[in-house]
């Protein structure tokens, strides 16, 4: 089966921009998540849905930052307008049902650099 | 709240043996699943092992094992017979109950070197 995809897998974008992420979980996962990884902060939960609906959005740091799940196999993160302290890798991950059993896969992530 | 502490920032261990990568947590949650991820320099998120609050015996994956000693609120990874391509970082983690919602806490990750 195909793991989570994400793309684009690297990007580097000037300051201001818009910069717009996907993801496509896998198959029968109803949980998806994003998550931010940056040496300092290590890896923080941003946003996830259930069942393409946002549960728990505390942890996107600010109105720039959006995140939508139009479907069951296709979500995006955009951030708009980018600023330099916004680069970092951007994981998508998804799990097949919520419960503290199952596992959560991620994709390979997104680097960006904004500059 | 959710707290997923790894206290080794780098471990280095030479190849063949074995090395124990700590992590102790806190939480509330009656139910809860700890994870590991390693996370090699190409940069991907790799699942490892799980291991339930309420499983008796501790979870083996191959050259993976989970110590596990609940009262003392541990999650040791174990990796038997280090190999060269084992060089990454590791993170602990957990998932808990629905009130803390479904989402993975990450300790900060130990970044190990197995060495020829």
């Amino acid at each position: 089966d195909a793991g989570v995809i994400q793309s684009p897998r690297h990007e580097v974008t000037e300051m201001g921009q818009e910069v717009t992420l996907r993801c496509k979980p896998i198959s029968g996962h109803d949980y998806l998540f994003w998550y931010r990884q940056t040496m300092m902060r290590g890896l923080e939960l941003l946003i996830y849905f259930n069942n393409n609906v946002p549960i728990d959005d505390s942890g996107m740091p600010e109105d720039r930052f959006s995140a939508k799940m139009p479907n069951a196999s296709f979500s995006t993160l955009k951030i708009q307008p980018s600023e330099p302290r916004d680069s970092a890798v951007y994981f998508c991950a998804s799990s097949r049902t919520g419960g503290s059993g199952n596992t959560i896969y991620f994709g390979e992530g997104s680097w960006l650099t904004v500059v | 709240a959710q707290k997923i502490t790894q206290t080794q920032p780098g471990m280095f261990v030479q190849e063949k043996e074995a090395v124990t990568l700590d992590c102790t947590y806190d939480t509330s949650d009656p139910s809860y699943g700890l994870f590991w991820y390693k996370q090699p320099s190409s940069g991907e998120m790799i699942f490892l092992i799980y291991q339930g609050s309420y499983d008796q015996q501790n979870a083996t994956e191959g050259r993976y094992s989970l110590n596990f000693q609940k009262a003392r609120k541990s999650a040791n990874l174990v990796i038997s017979a280090s190999q060269l391509g084992d060089s990454a970082m590791y993170f602990c983690a957990m998932r808990g109950s629905p009130d803390s919602g479904y989402a993975l806490n990450f300790g900060k990750g130990t970044s190990l070197l197995v060495t020829p």
